[in-house]
């Protein structure tokens, strides 16, 4: 089954830092460009950031020079470095994959909240 | 940046009805743009890729037409499980989702 699991949510305070984690299974990762997306309590969807295959990085201006996506093919694994978290930050976490050939998102991690408050 | 916009915010309907929702960029995206569908406390779902494409497994009531700057997402006869909200998102340039539509019962 073609499955993505994200990890690493919880509660962290202004400033701080926080390192997500995705799992993903049933499917050759090291093939797909993979994506973050988070969704506020009651709001839409942003998009995060994204990596290609080649390890080439994309990010919106909002979280550009604090979050650093990565991914590492030998685990199947994408992770979401998350540094000098501001409340607006928080959010429900997803990671996504892009479907082939095109930056269509077929497949959806379940969530991860992430909740920066002091 | 390109910035979505998608009318209306909300709709009611009932079971049966045909629903269109519109997108609109603010610049020429030519044909990269998808729609999903998401359910409360539930993950998005690709419905329609490339503006036109029907995904996988995905009912023939959704379809999608459009290219350059506008798009309509159709439900040909809305379901009941079809109740939840709708996005748009291209991916020209990086990528951005338009703020949503909520389809609820009437």
């Amino acid at each position: 089954e073609v499955q993505l699991v994200e990890s690493g949510g919880g509660l962290v305070q202004p400033g701080g830092s926080l390192r997500l984690s995705c799992a993903a299974s049933g499917f050759t990762f090291s093939s797909y460009d993979m994506h973050w997306v988070r969704q506020a309590t009651g709001k839409g969807l942003e998009w995060v950031s994204t990596i290609g295959t080649t390890g080439d990085t994309y990010y919106p201006v909002s979280v550009k020079g604090r979050f650093t996506i990565s991914r590492e093919n030998v685990k199947d694994s994408l992770y979401l470095q998350m540094n000098s978290l501001r409340v607006e930050d928080t959010a429900v976490y997803y990671c996504a994959r892009a479907k082939y050939d095109t930056d269509a998102l077929d497949i959806w991690g379940q969530g991860t909240m992430v909740t920066v408050s002091s | 940046d390109i910035q979505m916009t998608q009318s209306p915010s909300s709709l009611s309907a009932s079971v049966g009805d045909r629903v269109t929702i519109t997108c609109q960029a603010s610049q020429d995206i030519s044909n990269y743009l998808n729609w999903y569908q998401q359910k409360p406390g539930k993950a998005p779902k690709l419905l329609i890729y490339d503006a036109s494409n029907l995904e996988t497994g995905v009912p023939s009531r959704f379809s999608g037409r459009g290219s350059g700057t506008d798009f309509t997402f159709t439900i040909s006869s809305l379901q009941p499980e079809d109740f939840a909200t709708y996005y748009c998102q291209q991916y020209d340039n990086l990528w951005a989702f338009g703020p949503g539509t909520k389809v609820d019962v009437k």
